[in-house]
């Protein structure tokens, strides 16, 4: 079965500091990797998925099968990106998201 | 893009009745549904996979007789807490997955509904 781990639950950083959220899988497959993001009181949203290899809102992330690892970055932490971020894992088809527990960030001025 | 919302935002009921909670996308389609549970500062648990037109997929520890998921239409999909108990309080969440994407596989999730049984 497919796991999705991320280590950290709280990630505090400040203000124009480098971000990186990880995560690791674990499937024996090729699966399709997406990072999702909860404001405060808001919907879950999808932020990016590795398919698209996209930026969105300066974060990135690359998929790397040897390392099993989908790690979120971004260069310079804004204010405005403190919130929860959950790592998820579909093995694709319509199947079903399996999610990390999610990491906590926090951007501090 | 694609919005999915839901009904009841918050729900307040006493221990042994039974509460209907909508899950609805708004702009498209939807062939497939999940339906998750969030406890406070914890991740989504998948509950059901709901598809229309059949019954749904609970994961495993999920009692389907008690969560009981309809998925009658391609837009609108509800789970039923029957006989609700305090332990049942929670924050429910749906998504829907937008087939138009293609090979992309997508969720779009609903505001969640936040439901306490007294």
């Amino acid at each position: 079965a497919q796991r999705v781990t991320q280590p950290e639950k709280l990630l505090s950083v400040f203000k124009g500091a480098p971000v990186e959220l990880k995560c690791n899988y674990s499937y024996s497959g090729s699966p399709e990797l997406f990072w999702y993001v909860q404001y405060s009181r808001q919907r879950l949203q999808l932020l990016l998925r590795h398919i698209s290899r996209e930026s969105i809102k300066g974060f990135t992330a690359d998929l790397n099968k040897g390392e099993t690892s989908f790690h979120l970055k971004k260069p310079f932490a804004q204010e405005e990106d403190s919130a929860m971020y959950y790592c998820a894992l579909t093995t694709g088809g319509g199947n079903k998201l399996t999610f990390g527990t999610g990491t906590q960030l926090k951007v501090e001025l | 893009g694609a919005v999915v919302s839901q009904h009841p935002s918050w729900v307040i009921c006493k221990s042994g009745t039974s509460v209907k909670i909508e899950c609805r996308s708004l702009d498209f389609q939807a062939t497939t549904m999940f339906w998750y549970r969030q406890f406070p500062k914890q991740s989504l648990m998948l509950m059901a996979t709901s598809n229309e037109g059949s019954k749904a997929t609970y994961e495993q520890g999920v009692e389907k007789d008690k969560f009981l998921i309809n998925h009658a239409s391609l837009t609108l999909s509800t789970l039923t807490v029957t006989s609700a108990h305090p332990e049942d309080s929670s924050f429910y969440i749906c998504s829907a997955r937008d087939p138009s994407g293609g090979n992309v596989d997508t969720q779009y999730f609903g505001p969640g509904t936040r439901l306490t049984v007294l």
